[in-house]
């Protein structure tokens, strides 16, 4: 079964550019995922759903930040304009309905790097 | 929201048994405690889960006191592909929790 899939691995812009990040989460699973995890810290959440309502955004930067989940499967993580302070691993997990288990699978990630 | 303490760092060598502790002193009834492994470049991958006494699986063995504030990762005979951070979560699994990742215990294997 495949996993949790990211797209694209790696990204470098400059400071002002947009950049979006795609995820692809294992097929069945309604809760997905959005972490961004700065270098040697633990992964820090900015946006879960269930099938395709956010139900916690509180820790997105709203005014640079977005994300969408169409139809409730893949989901796309935005930035515009990025800052320097943006660079950083975004990764996507997801899960069964969140009530049933506590295991999050997630991806490889995107690294971000903001120049 | 449960916060969780462990330590920033650990040594061992090949073969050993590695224990790691969390903290977690603010529990609340419905708190299941979790942990994960992440390896450079990668994302988290789940280890174990509990919420009370002792769960085994393949991988590792996590100890749970009957109070509950703390939790102790038990990985027997570490080889140095167990070189990885550890993160220890508490969190309930319902609509409105938050699962939230602290800095975890970057786990050294020497051989």
């Amino acid at each position: 079964e495949a996993g949790v899939v990211q797209s694209p691995r790696y990204k470098i812009i400059e400071k002002k550019q947009p950049v979006a990040f795609w995820c692809n989460p294992i097929s069945g699973h309604n809760t997905l995922y959005w972490y961004r995890q700065n270098l040697g810290q633990g992964p820090e959440l900015l946006i879960r759903y269930e099938n395709e309502e956010a139900v916690d955004d509180s820790q997105l930067p709203k005014d640079r930040f977005s994300a969408e989940r169409l139809k409730g499967v893949d989901s796309t993580l935005k930035i515009q304009p990025a800052e320097l302070g943006d660079s950083a691993v975004y990764l996507c997990a997801s899960s069964l309905r969140v009530e049933d288990t506590g295991e999050l699978f997630f991806g490889e990630g995107s690294r971000l790097t903001v120049l | 929201l449960a916060k969780t303490t462990q330590p920033i760092s650990m040594d061992s060598y090949e073969g050993q048994e590695v224990n790691i502790t969390c903290s977690h002193n603010n529990i609340a009834t419905n708190d299941y405690i979790t942990w994960y492994q992440q390896f450079p470049s990668q994302g988290p991958r789940f280890i174990i889960q509990g919420y009370k006494t002792k769960v085994t699986n393949e991988v590792a063995s996590l100890f749970i006191p009957a109070d509950r504030k703390s939790s102790t990762l038990s990985l027997p005979r570490v080889s140095l592909s167990d070189t990885a951070v550890y993160y220890c979560l508490v969190a309930q699994y319902s609509s409105a929790s938050k699962i939230i990742f602290g800095s975890g215990t970057r786990l050294s294997i020497r051989p």
